[in-house]
């Protein structure tokens, strides 16, 4: 079974502007999360998705968007970069039925905002 | 609310030293607790994790964790280190209610070195 996949892996962007990041989850698996990852903050959980609605919400603003296709495959979306926006972001994806179940991880993308 | 706690932002030990990777958790609810492993610019990749079938968790590589509810904690050991355990170490729990599915509380996570 393929993994989770992260496009694109890195990208460089300016304060302002706006970017979108894609995941594409293990086949069958309907649950999404994103989590951001910076030496001061460490992991934290900025939303998931399961079967295209937002089932849970982290505490970031309303900067951060995201958004989950029919196919399971979801993009978060940031707008009017900030500097403190540069992160590695992780998604994760799950059968999304039970929180036992092992959320898997892909390779992130690394985002730098200059 | 769930939290967890790691002590120790850096470990180092020397290769064939046992390994103790410490995690304090807390919790409304019984948890649902892992360990994850990430290696340098990659993501994550789950160790082992507890789901209430036994306190003693077998993972990969040769790690193991045991659930302590007395003390509310979830180390993770591993008696002989090796140079490739070098990584940074992270806890995380969920909590048994539907409001948090999908969502994982990380610990500050633990860089692991190991010396020849």
């Amino acid at each position: 079974k393929a993994g989770v996949t992260q496009t694109p892996r890195y990208l460089i962007k300016t304060r302002g502007q706006q970017v979108t990041l894609s995941c594409s989850p293990i086949s069958g698996h309907r649950s999404v999360s994103w989590y951001q990852q910076t030496p001061g903050q460490g992991l934290q959980f900025l939303f998931e998705y399961f079967s295209e609605t937002q089932r849970n919400k982290g505490n970031f603003p309303g900067r951060f968007s995201g958004r989950q296709f029919s196919n399971s495959r979801s993009e978060m979306n940031v707008s009017t970069l900030e500097l403190g926006d540069s992160a590695l972001y992780l998604c994760a994806s799950s059968p999304g039925l039970a929180e036992q179940e092992t959320q898997y991880f892909g390779p992130g993308t690394r985002l730098l905002v200059l | 609310a769930q939290s967890v706690t790691q002590l120790g932002s850096h470990v180092s030990v020397s290769e064939g030293a046992l390994v103790l990777l410490r995690c304090n958790y807390s919790s409304s609810v019984p948890p649902y607790l892992f360990w994850y492993v990430q290696y340098p610019n990659q993501g994550l990749q789950l160790l082992l994790k507890y789901t209430s079938a036994a306190t003693l968790v077998k993972g990969i590589n040769g790690f193991e964790a045991e659930f302590k509810k007395s003390e509310t904690s979830f180390h993770l050991t591993k008696p002989s280190a090796h140079m490739s355990d070098a990584a940074e170490y992270f806890c995380a729990v969920s909590a048994r209610r539907g409001s948090t599915l999908g969502r994982l509380y990380f610990g500050r996570g633990t860089q692991l070195t190991v010396w020849p």
